[in-house]
């Protein structure tokens, strides 16, 4: 099936740095991606989505000069969250689909650790 | 708009019980249904999925059967395993275009020896 990869699996960065989250699809185009939030023992919270060559859509409530987006080529897309806090502690999930169908294929997820 | 709804977990059972784990749905039109299963400390991994109506999604000994009348699609496998213990997530998805899943709010299984 379908991979998608993510980098760096696990980060621990200090209040006000700012960290760069890559999502790749290793064996297929990826026309859409999309960046989920996770906290513990709750489902997955649609942040934003985004398509190669454009700005992403971001969901209500989500700051979009916090979470910046970029999908640069049809295989990668980068979720940088600048000027990080505590509170944006969080697992967070990409996912990606190709021009065909409607399944979602789920990176590993990354882990940040604001401390 | 549409919607999930899962059970409430944790659904705690002993190694070789049945399994079933109840999702239904809201949705305008015809959604495609998944579900998803995430380990402890990973992310989603697609299970199964249907696409329409009367479908039957089956994998690793897991089986769930799009039901159009009663808006369902309840995961069931026979006999559990502990490496099965892990958080299920049921989803649909607008055929229309978007394929924005919609995501139930997960349940926890957890398998005892």
């Amino acid at each position: 099936g379908a991979v998608v990869s993510q980098h760096p699996s696990r980060v621990i960065c200090k209040s006000g740095t700012s960290v760069k989250i890559e999502c790749r699809s290793l064996d297929f185009q990826a026309t859409t991606m999309f960046w989920y939030r996770q906290f513990p023992k709750q489902s997955l919270m649609l942040m934003a989505t985004s398509n190669e060559g454009s700005k992403a859509t971001y969901e209500q409530g989500v700051e979009k000069d916090k979470f910046l987006i970029n999908h640069a080529s049809l295989t990668l897309s980068t979720l940088t969250v600048t000027s990080a806090h505590p509170e944006d502690s969080s697992f967070y999930i990409c996912s990606a689909i190709g021009s065909k169908g409607e399944t979602q294929y789920f990176g590993p997820g990354t882990r940040l650790l604001v401390l | 708009g549409d919607s999930v709804t899962q059970m409430e977990g944790p659904v705690t059972l002993s190694e070789e019980a049945f399994l079933t784990i109840n999702c239904t749905y809201t949705a305008t039109g015809y959604p495609s249904l998944f579900w998803y299963v995430q380990y402890p400390g990973e992310g989603l991994q697609l299970l199964l999925k249907a696409t329409k109506a009367d479908d039957k999604g089956s994998n690793k000994g897991f089986e769930a059967t799009y039901r159009k009348e009663t808006t369902s699609f309840h995961l069931e496998k026979g006999s559990v395993q502990v490496s099965d213990s892990a958080v299920y997530f049921c989803a649909l998805s607008d055929t229309g275009g978007s394929y924005i899943p919609t995501f139930g709010r997960g349940t926890s299984l957890i398998v005892h020896p």
